[in-house]
């Protein structure tokens, strides 16, 4: 199956909000709320900040969001922080055999 | 604490033989699920296959089926990933990380394997 759509890359100054898409089908995010955020910084694991489309694991921080609409899903980061700049990878199962990640997104905080 | 512990990073030539581990501590190994995740240099993540510790049943995507193996030895709460015969193109970092039926919580995060085959 196809990795899930992102746009390579955003940005954002300190203190601004940001949204990252990403676009599966009707096979994977549009009937599935199993969805997933992962922040990859230079040189280190991916780390989980979002599951089941908008919770948060213990120790992430509130100011990641997640959210879906249709096929779409999203990651909010508000109140924008150096910290932030990282990859971003969105998850999505989409059956027995398919579980499938994002293009991924890099953000750069300006 | 929840850990995963990889193996060391690899130097390999073409057509050799590898097998990396995932050591898992700090929870009960056998009712998680142990998915392997590829990201060659510079590029974004891709699932390769995940085992239940609990029974071994292991879910290749489909990329992968034939490629590699996937197997645990659930009395030292280890996964393992294999090759029996490497290429150039296998040259990424390999991630362990855990997972629970049913969900997309995918976390911990091993630190990564590194493998380079030249």
């Amino acid at each position: 199956q196809s990795a899930l759509a992102q746009p390579a890359s955003v940005s954002g100054s300190p203190g601004q909000s940001i949204t990252i898409s990403c676009t599966g089908t009707g096979s994977n995010i549009g009937t599935s709320n199993l969805v997933s955020w992962y922040q990859q910084r230079p040189g280190k694991a991916p780390k989980l900040i979002i599951y089941e489309v908008s919770r948060r694991p213990s120790g992430a921080s509130d100011r990641f969001s997640g959210s879906k609409s249709g096929s779409t899903a999203s990651l909010t980061i508000s109140g924008l922080q150096a910290e932030d700049e990282a990859d971003y990878f969105c998850y999505s199962y989409g059956g027995y055999t398919t579980y499938v990640f994002g293009t991924g997104t890099t953000l750069t905080v300006l | 604490e929840v850990q995963l512990v990889q193996s060391g990073a690899e130097v390999k030539k073409p057509g050799e033989s590898l097998k990396i581990s995932c050591k898992g501590s700090g929870y009960n190994f056998t009712t998680w699920w142990i998915g392997w995740v590829r990201q060659m240099p510079g590029k974004g993540l891709e699932w390769m296959g995940i085992i239940y510790p609990g029974d071994s049943e292991v879910i290749y995507s489909p990329s992968f089926q034939g490629q590699v193996t996937i197997s645990v030895d659930k009395s030292i709460s280890t996964a393992y990933l294999q090759w029996s015969s490497l290429k150039a193109s296998d040259s990424a970092i390999y991630y362990c990380v855990r997972g629970y039926s049913g969900t997309s919580q995918f976390d911990p995060w091993g630190r990564g394997t590194l493998v380079t085959v030249s």
